[in-house]
């Protein structure tokens, strides 16, 4: 069975310093692995996602995340914070089947300092 | 226009009673879900349907049942409403199988008193 492992349960950094979120996956295959953010009150937003090819793969607000196939990792990043990129931030890894299955992480909430 | 529309966002009922949760979504996505998200944050799928057929059921009591009318139509209904049930409920879509995007819903909130 998959799973998903997000060390850092709460992460605080001032606004303009760089971000790194851990997320380390267990999964038999090829895993699809995708990164959610969901602010205070709010639903869960794409930000990124892999499946195949380029292992660095771009997002949206600014982010990026890098798939280590040798450290099972997927690690988010993002060059600088800024206050609005406070919120709870989930790794997921997509099992197979018809359906779309996601495994979440417990999330990593990030709080930012002015 | 929303694409994952659920109502009520906001839900706060007495133990015993029975609710439903409805959900539409606007995308031409053939394959509907169902996640919980606890106390914790923890979020874990409940149910999938594809094309209006049950094809993910995660253990959930009877209590629970899933209704899908027709392919942009995924409902929620619980009886007999617990204290342990009070969660945030997020409605998804997702067009196909494995690897395709997963579109939530804003959720709702559902408190048991």
């Amino acid at each position: 069975a998959q799973s998903v492992t997000q060390p850092d349960i709460h992460i605080t950094v001032s606004e303009g310093a760089s971000l790194e979120l851990r997320c380390n996956y267990s999964y038999g295959a090829t895993p699809y692995l995708f990164w959610y953010v969901q602010s205070p009150g709010q639903g869960l937003q794409l930000l990124l996602k892999y499946f195949s090819g380029d292992t660095l793969v771009q997002g949206i607000k600014g982010f990026e995340a890098e798939f280590k196939r040798s450290q099972s990792s997927f690690n988010l990043r993002k060059p600088s914070v800024h206050w609005s990129d406070a919120a709870e931030y989930f790794c997921a890894v997509g099992a197979s089947g018809t359906a779309s299955k996601l495994t979440f992480g417990t999330g990593t909430r990030l709080q930012v300092t002015l | 226009d929303t694409a994952v529309s659920q109502t009520p966002k906001y839900l706060v009922t007495q133990m015993g009673n029975d609710k439903s949760i409805k959900c539409e979504q606007n995308l031409g996505h053939d394959t509907m879900y169902w996640y919980k998200q606890d106390s914790k944050k923890f979020l874990k799928i409940m149910f999938s349907y594809n094309n209006k057929e049950l094809i993910i059921n995660e253990t959930v009591p009877n209590r629970f049942s899933p209704k899908s009318p027709d392919k942009a139509h995924l409902n929620l209904h619980i009886n007999s409403l617990e204290l342990g049930d009070s969660a945030v409920y997020f409605c998804a879509s997702s067009q196909g199988g494995r690897g395709n995007t997963i579109y939530f819903g804003e959720g709702s909130w559902l408190t048991v008193v």
